[in-house]
């Protein structure tokens, strides 16, 4: 079986300040992709990043970066110099393929992330 | 969202009424995952359809809900005889893209 486990429920910081958002994955499975989505208070999901269980290069996307760490199961996002704008639920989730190559995606509980001015 | 389109984007009914909730998926995509979540919740997955065809429907409440794809058209998610705990967004994606959701109200 496979979950997703995002332990931070709630995490408040100052404007400019770094952030990192932990996410830990279960899975037997050898093929997988990670992902994390942020959801804004207007409520849609938007895709930030999708790596695969095989590329364990950590990425960098302007001031987002994510550090995949299989013996570890991690999947952690960092956020530097956050911004008020940065506020929001962010998902990790999880997925396996399957049946045609598409598979369903697999959620964490999220974390709700407050960046105060 | 990629070009996922989903309608209505709020649906306000009241319970025992039907709730029909639309998804469009990516252009030149032909199968759609329906997926809900609940209020102050992550989402969990309801259904995986293809054109014509139920793949998976491990997540689905076994009564009240079904779900469909066409061969023309959208796919649908039906909820019949709604009550209060259906209140929630519905969203639907192509791959890894969602759209937009659709929120359910029920009264």
């Amino acid at each position: 079986a496979q979950k997703v486990t995002q332990a931070q429920t709630e995490i408040s910081v100052v404007e400019k300040e770094d952030v990192t958002l932990d996410c830990v994955y279960e899975t037997r499975d050898t093929t997988y992709y990670l992902f994390w989505y942020k959801q804004p208070p207007s409520g849609e999901l938007v895709f930030l990043i999708r790596r695969n269980s095989f590329d364990e290069q950590n990425e960098i996307s302007g001031r987002y970066s994510w550090n995949f760490q299989k013996s570890t199961s991690s999947f952690n996002f960092t956020i530097t110099a956050s911004q008020v704008v940065d506020s929001a639920v962010y998902f990790c989730a999880l997925s396996v393929p399957g049946y045609s190559s598409a598979s369903k995606i697999i959620f964490g509980s999220g974390t709700r992330l407050s960046i105060r001015p | 969202n990629a070009g996922v389109m989903q309608n209505p984007r709020h649906l306000v009914r009241r319970r025992g009424q039907e709730a029909r909730l639309r998804c469009s998926p990516m252009k030149g995509h032909s199968h759609v995952y329906w997926y809900r979540q609940l209020p102050e919740e992550g989402l969990k997955f309801m259904v995986y359809l293809q054109k014509e065809n139920i793949i998976d429907e491990s997540g689905m409440p076994k009564e009240r809900f079904s779900a469909e794809f066409p061969k023309e058209g959208p796919s649908i998610l039906r909820i019949q005889q709604v009550v209060r705990g259906d209140s929630a967004a519905y969203f639907c994606a192509s791959q890894q893209y969602f759209g937009p959701g659709t929120r359910l109200t029920v009264l």
